[in-house]
């Protein structure tokens, strides 16, 4: 899951296997939800989205799963493979008020794929 | 090409001195962002813009500004104000500001 600091929490797999990345979002009013991936060096890359009128989201080997009555978030990724090794961040959209067009980013989670 | 430029990809500043970083896009989006992100650490919004000539601060404005005088550019400044301002920093636009916001790949400033 996501952390305050500097020491970003860790995930290491084996080629091959699922891999789950969670996050905890802040604000019970976010309606839009992002997880991306960033290489080093590299801008982040989004991967998937859900609405808050949505659990459960899939795209290609991700589905993303959205629990608002405990405001969790989290990423699924099938069949990890080496090329998936990276830092993935969520991010929370609030769609309405003074915080409009705000996206906010958790702190990452450094996933690691081993061959 | 379709996309987001941000230069330069590494710029280097000495102390007391003002800093522009540029953020092209030609993907004809209206919202645009500026985050910053230091080591091991996540994205901080320093400040956003919705459409052309208006702009909000984010959560770190302080010792920054931008502009927003044409829908393909959102420059950022990094002024003497700024204490800290060695940082890994991204630029990014969407569609609308409820859509996925699309990164640049960054540009790197070290305070020399």
């Amino acid at each position: 899951g996501e952390s305050v600091g500097l020491h970003l929490p860790t995930l290491s797999v084996q080629e091959g296997d699922n891999s789950i990345i969670n996050c905890a979002y802040s604000n019970s009013a976010s309606d839009y939800f992002i997880w991306y991936k960033q290489e080093s060096g590299k801008g982040p890359q989004f991967i998937i989205d859900i609405r808050s009128n949505m659990d459960k989201r899939q795209g290609q080997r991700v589905t993303v799963l959205l629990n608002k009555t405990v405001k969790h978030l989290s990423l699924q990724i099938a069949a990890t493979q080496p090329g998936d090794s990276a830092v993935y961040f969520c991010a929370e959209n609030t769609g309405g008020g003074t915080s409009y067009g705000k996206l906010t980013f958790g702190q990452g989670t450094i996933l690691t794929v081993h061959p | 090409d379709g996309g987001i430029t941000q230069s330069p990809k590494y710029l280097f500043r000495k102390e007391g001195q003002n800093v522009t970083l540029s953020c092209e896009q030609n993907l004809n989006h209206d919202a645009m962002y500026w985050y910053r992100q230091d080591p091991g650490q996540g994205l901080r919004l320093i400040y956003y813009s919705q459409i052309v000539n208006d702009f909000q601060k984010g959560d770190i404005a302080e010792g920054y500004s931008v502009s927003r005088e044409k829908k393909e550019s959102f420059p950022l400044t990094v002024t003497s104000a700024q204490k800290n301002p060695t940082a890994f920093y991204l630029c990014a636009s969407s569609i609308d500001p409820d859509r996925e916001a699309f990164f640049g790949q960054g540009t790197r400033l070290t305070v020399v």
